[in-house]
């Protein structure tokens, strides 16, 4: 299995401008999560969706955000319009529930740069 | 007051140092606990899973999770240059889907 795949990797634009983040999950798995790692913050969850569906979106910093999951294999987080306080590596993982054990598999990540 | 506390270091050890991680946190719910290995500009990957309290042991990593405390270790033994990375705590409650993350520990094991 290739793993979960982001596009791009990297990403320059400048503010204003609309950034769309892709992801594929890895085959099979049912949950998708979108997370966003700075210096400052960490990593932080900012939403899952479950079957396709968005199960929290309470880490979503504001309305510029929004994500989609059209089906099982393809998820996209936008920001329109992008700040520079948006800058970060945002991470998109999936998992599947094994009895009592969730394991999340990461992506490679997206590197945002908004100047 | 953050939910999980981690020291950030940088941490540097020599090549078979024992190493201890550690991580704080305050919610009492949570029952998963987790170690994430970062590489540098690579995504998060699972290194050791544990639930509730205890010590989980894997080649050469140990987790130790004290609930009373609060408080939860990751030792690396033998350790190696290729142990050099950021390792993440992260942990959850009821459902084992939404983890909270420790900010990570830089590690780097010299030759």
């Amino acid at each position: 299995d290739a793993g979960v795949i982001q596009s791009p990797r990297h990403e320059v634009t400048e503010m204003g401008q609309e950034v769309t983040l892709r992801c594929k999950p890895i085959s099979g798995h049912n949950s998708l999560f979108w997370y966003r790692q700075t210096m400052m913050r960490g990593l932080e969850l900012l939403i899952y969706f479950n079957n396709n569906v968005p199960i929290d979106d309470s880490g979503m910093p504001e309305d510029r955000f929004s994500a989609k999951m059209p089906n099982a294999s393809f998820s996209t987080l936008k920001i329109q319009p992008s700040e520079p306080r948006d800058s970060a590596v945002y991470f998109c993982a999936s998992s599947f529930l094994a009895g009592d054990q969730e394991t999340q598999y990461f992506g490679p990540g997206t590197r945002l740069l908004v100047l | 007051q953050k939910e999980v506390e981690q020291d950030p270091g940088p941490l540097s050890v020599p090549e078979g140092a024992i190493v201890s991680l550690n991580c704080t946190y305050s919610n009492s719910a949570f029952q998963y606990f987790m170690w994430y290995r970062q590489y540098s500009r690579k995504g998060p990957e699972l290194l050791m899973y544990t639930y509730s309290s205890g010590n989980k042991e894997d080649g050469r990593f140990t987790a130790q999770v004290d609930k009373s405390s609060k408080y939860i270790s990751l030792f690396i033994r033998d350790s190696q240059p290729s142990d050099s990375a950021t390792y993440l705590c992260a942990m959850s409650g009821g459902s084992a889907r939404q983890l909270t993350f420790g900010s990570g520990t830089q590690l780097t094991v010299l030759p």
